[in-house]
């Protein structure tokens, strides 16, 4: 299974661009790259996902090399809104069957005024 | 056009106990799969339901079962509940078909094992 590996906690100001990145250096070929947002109390929230290249909506941006053993999401222009945990995961699909999203540790983004 | 809707949101439960969990997915979907969340870690796959059977199972014990209905919503059992098994559960769902969609995420129940 994909081991990611991604910052612990990270500290931005308002108006600010962030990026978070996260390894994940034995992806498999038929892995996507899945970023969730959480709120206390609250379930992930399903922010961007990615197979190679960039992939950019209307939240956030994700860049992901060639050899896509990293990913980058990109958050422009942070509000307070933002302060929340931050999941990088490789979506694996184990046995043919569906894609079972797996969830490390998280990054805690606290945005500051 | 509803989410995912979870209940109940809280929950005190004796060790010892069983406790029955329920989730309706969002419309359209038919997959649903549940998430342990212990404080302050990410989320862990329990076990996914898809036409009514398990189709994938995280490393949890056989204390932890759980039901797909006909209408797609899920229930999630846990039996002889340990002071561990305090938790937010979460239920997710996601579409028809078996790519790597992005899940929905309920917003959980809180579980308290006393």
């Amino acid at each position: 299974l994909a081991k990611t590996t991604q910052p612990i906690s990270m500290d931005s100001y308002e108006g600010q661009e962030v990026n978070i990145t996260c390894s994940h250096n034995n992806i498999a070929t038929n892995d996507y790259i899945t970023w969730y947002q959480q709120f206390p109390s609250q379930g992930p929230r399903f922010i961007i996902q990615g197979y190679k290249t960039k992939v950019t909506n209307e939240v956030a941006s994700l860049f992901i090399p060639a050899d896509r053993k990293s990913s980058t999401l990109s958050l422009p222009r942070v509000s307070l809104s933002d302060t929340a945990v931050y999941y990088c995961l490789v979506s694996r699909d184990p046995s043919g069957g569906s894609y079972i999203p797996t969830f490390g540790r998280g990054t805690s983004l606290i945005v500051h005024p | 056009d509803a989410g995912v809707t979870q209940s109940p949101t809280h929950l005190i439960k004796t060790r010892g106990q069983q406790v029955t969990l329920r989730c309706s997915p969002k419309s359209g979907h038919d997959t649903v799969s549940w998430y342990q969340q212990a404080l302050g870690q990410g989320p862990q796959f329990i076990f996914q339901y898809y036409e009514e059977e398990e189709r994938q199972r995280g490393n949890f014990p056989d204390r932890f079962s759980g039901h797909q209905f006909p209408n797609y919503s899920s229930e999630l059992n846990v039996n002889a509940l340990l002071l561990g098994d305090s938790a937010l559960y979460l239920c997710a769902s996601s579409p028809p078909g078996q790519g790597p969609y992005g899940y929905t995420f309920g917003s959980g129940t809180r579980l308290t094992v006393v």
